[in-house]
């Protein structure tokens, strides 16, 4: 069965950096687009951008642009997000894979707190 | 892009039967709709995928229990018999031109 694992909860300071990881397993990993999505606290989810496996392009977000890299290693089925920090990032990061068009399957989330 | 219109909240009594409204922005009102269940605590679990004729098609383990449907712009989830279980918020997703959207959810209490 299709599986997202993510890595686990962070604690950074404003100004560092963060790299989630989602590791996947049960289907073709270059198969089908990985997007990452976040939910700060209290809040409904905000998509953040996609990695497309096969080829490595991204699309980003404009909020996030200048801020996030998407990357894979198709050796591992693993997607990474990483995201340089600002006091308003503390939130829920989530990896999801889409059927043909929509989301389908989601990774547990990864926990990102950013605070001095 | 897309804009989807939720109600923030929502509540039905337990047994009874919901039907929730996400609402396409004008020009989208043919797009497939995705929804999903946040329980507290929880990651999303997706629901189903509808279109835009009312055709649905839902994830591996949903309950019979959970429909959908269409009309115009909009694209409604339909919760009978409703269980404490179901106590969730409740999101619809779309996707155009690159770009995932989410509507802004839906509170739903089970009284």
């Amino acid at each position: 069965q299709v599986q997202l694992v993510q890595s686990g909860a962070e604690v950074k300071k404003p100004g560092a950096s963060v790299k989630v990881s989602c590791k996947t397993s049960g289907y073709n990993f270059t198969g089908y687009y990985l997007h990452w999505v976040r939910q700060a606290p209290g809040q409904g989810l905000e998509w953040m951008g996609w990695i497309n496996p096969n080829s490595g392009a991204t699309n980003y977000a404009q909020k996030f642009q200048g801020r996030v890299t998407m990357t894979r290693d198709t050796s591992m089925s693993t997607a990474y997000m990483e995201l340089s920090l600002r006091s308003d990032d503390t939130a829920i990061y989530y990896c999801a894979r889409p059927g043909t068009v929509t989301t389908e399957y989601w990774g547990q989330g990864t926990l990102v707190t950013v605070s001095s | 892009q897309p804009v989807l219109t939720q109600s923030s909240s929502a509540s039905a009594s337990l047994g009874s039967s919901v039907k929730l409204t996400c609402t396409l922005s004008s020009g989208h009102s043919s797009y497939i709709v995705a929804w999903h269940q946040q329980q507290p605590g929880r990651a999303p679990r997706y629901l189903m995928k509808l279109e835009g004729s009312g055709s649905y098609n839902k994830g591996s383990g949903v309950p019979d229990r959970f429909s959908g449907s269409s009309s115009g712009a909009d694209r409604y989830l339909t919760i009978s018999n409703l269980q404490s279980e179901d106590e969730a918020d409740y999101y619809c997703e779309t996707w155009d031109n690159n770009t995932q959207v989410f509507g802004g959810g839906t509170k739903l209490t089970v009284l």
